[in-house]
């Protein structure tokens, strides 16, 4: 059975710090990869993909993807107190015909003002 | 525009009531998914519809019945739920592109069962 496994924290960092965000994932064949932030009560909102090896910038946030150690990672620079919520890693394999996503069950950040 | 709206937004009904929740997406994606998501638990996919099309049923009770009536819209009927079928319901949209096919949430009905 595929799994996709996340710290569940909470991680705590102070206003300004680097947050660091991780996953891992069990099948080999998974292709593309994941972000969702979601607060409290809300729906998750996408906040990154990624499907290659290496690094993805957007902004404050960069998505990082090492497929041979099946770990892909959020680094959030400048965390604010904004940015407080759970992070969902999602995981989509290669098979086409299977559309749905493989969820972590989510990392809560906490960042201090 | 990436918007995938949900009504209702909140919705309270008891175990003998037959109620729907309606999702509808502008995006002209052609795959529309429902889950379901604890507190504290990530989403779980309950049905997948694909061109209008069922092509996932995550082996949901038969008292949750979904519905697509066109590219644009989906349902969940709900029909006999029990106090522990309440919930987040959440609709996604995605193009139903292959391997970077992503998805886009609505903000989804939380439902309470009496």
């Amino acid at each position: 059975q595929k799994e996709v496994e996340q710290n569940s924290g909470p991680l705590s960092v102070p206003e300004g710090a680097i947050a660091s965000l991780n996953c891992t994932y069990s099948d080999r064949v998974s292709q593309s990869f994941f972000w969702y932030r979601q607060y409290s009560g809300k729906s998750p909102e996408l906040i990154m993909s990624i499907y290659s090896n290496g690094d993805k910038e957007d902004g404050r946030f960069t998505a990082q993807l090492n497929k041979a150690s099946q770990y892909v990672s959020l680094l959030i620079r400048d965390s604010q107190p904004s940015d407080s919520a759970t992070y969902l890693c999602a995981v989509k394999d290669r098979d086409t015909g299977r559309r749905a996503l493989t969820f972590g069950s989510g990392t809560r950040l906490q960042v201090q003002p | 525009d990436t918007e995938v709206t949900q009504t209702p937004k909140h919705l309270v009904m008891g175990m003998t009531n037959k109620k729907s929740l309606k999702c509808e997406q502008h995006m002209g994606h052609r795959a529309m998914y429902w889950y379901k998501q604890k507190a504290k638990k990530p989403p779980e996919l309950m049905f997948v519809y694909s061109y209008e099309k069922l092509s996932i049923n995550e082996s949901v009770p038969s008292r949750f019945s979904p519905e697509c009536p066109n590219s644009s819209l989906l349902n969940l009927h709900l029909h006999a739920l029990q106090p522990e079928d309440s919930a987040l319901y959440l609709c996604a949209s995605s193009q139903d592109s292959g391997g970077t096919d992503t998805q886009y949430f609505g903000p989804g009905t939380r439902l309470t069962v009496l």
